[in-house]
């Protein structure tokens, strides 16, 4: 069974950048994508961009267009989502999330069956 | 502001059943997937597809569409049923995104 470990919990001052690790244990990226998706402390669920693994493509909220970039390595089945010009609203946990792809269709599903735990990221001067 | 609106809360009676929807026009032509949330927890997929549940998912959990409406029926709650309930789905605007719903507080009285 596949499980999404994520890298340790980061503070970082308003203006800089962080970059957030994403390993899947137990198995490979094989067709699926890796979402990230950020809670800030007591909001909803937000949608930042996903990225096809064995592809490399990866596409972004329009939120976060320009701001966010993620990248993936299959040599180590491990995503990352790097956000900069960072700013106290950029407080949140940071969740990565397994979901579907068909290579041969081009057709993306859009549950997320596996999570990472988290990663807290705190933005203060 | 979210393409698929939610109430931000509903109420259930322990072992009585509970509907919980979500709206939006990407819902006409796509699935939406609902996510169980307890506090300081990982979202959980419980619902997926016409009416999927993965594998440890209680049978009280099934979901169900018509229209702009997707919903999420809990038959029969049990008090571990507390929790933040979350819809997503892609988005309207043609570009494969992604969008969630705000998010519904289950409580279970």
């Amino acid at each position: 069974q596949v499980q999404l470990v994520q890298s340790g919990a980061e503070v970082k001052k308003p203006g800089s950048s962080v970059k957030v690790s994403c390993k899947a244990s137990g198995g490979t990226f094989s067709s699926y994508t890796i979402s990230w998706v950020r809670q800030a402390p007591g909001q909803g669920l937000e949608w930042m961009g996903r990225i096809i693994p064995i592809l490399g493509i990866a596409n972004y909220a329009q939120k976060f267009q320009g701001r966010v970039t993620i990248t993936a390595d299959k040599s180590t089945s491990t995503a990352y989502m790097e956000l900069s010009s960072l700013r106290s609203e950029d407080t949140a946990v940071y969740y990565c999330a397994r979901g579907g792809y068909d290579i041969l269709t081009g057709w993306y599903y859009y549950y997320m069956d596996v999570w990472g735990k988290g990663t807290t990221v705190t933005v203060s001067s | 502001s979210s393409e698929l609106t939610q109430d931000p809360a509903v109420s259930v009676a322990l072992g009585q059943t509970v509907r919980i929807t979500c709206q939006g026009d990407s819902l006409r032509s796509y699935y939406a997937s609902w996510y169980q949330q307890k506090p300081g927890q990982a979202p959980v997929l419980v619902i997926y597809g016409k009416n999927n549940r993965p594998s440890g998912i209680p049978d009280r959990f099934s979901g169900s569409s018509s229209g702009n409406t997707a919903s999420l029926t809990i038959t029969g709650a049990q008090a571990e049923d507390e929790a933040d309930y979350y819809c997503n789905s892609r988005d309207s605007s043609g570009n494969h995104r992604v969008v969630f719903g705000g998010g519904t507080k289950l409580t279970v009285l």
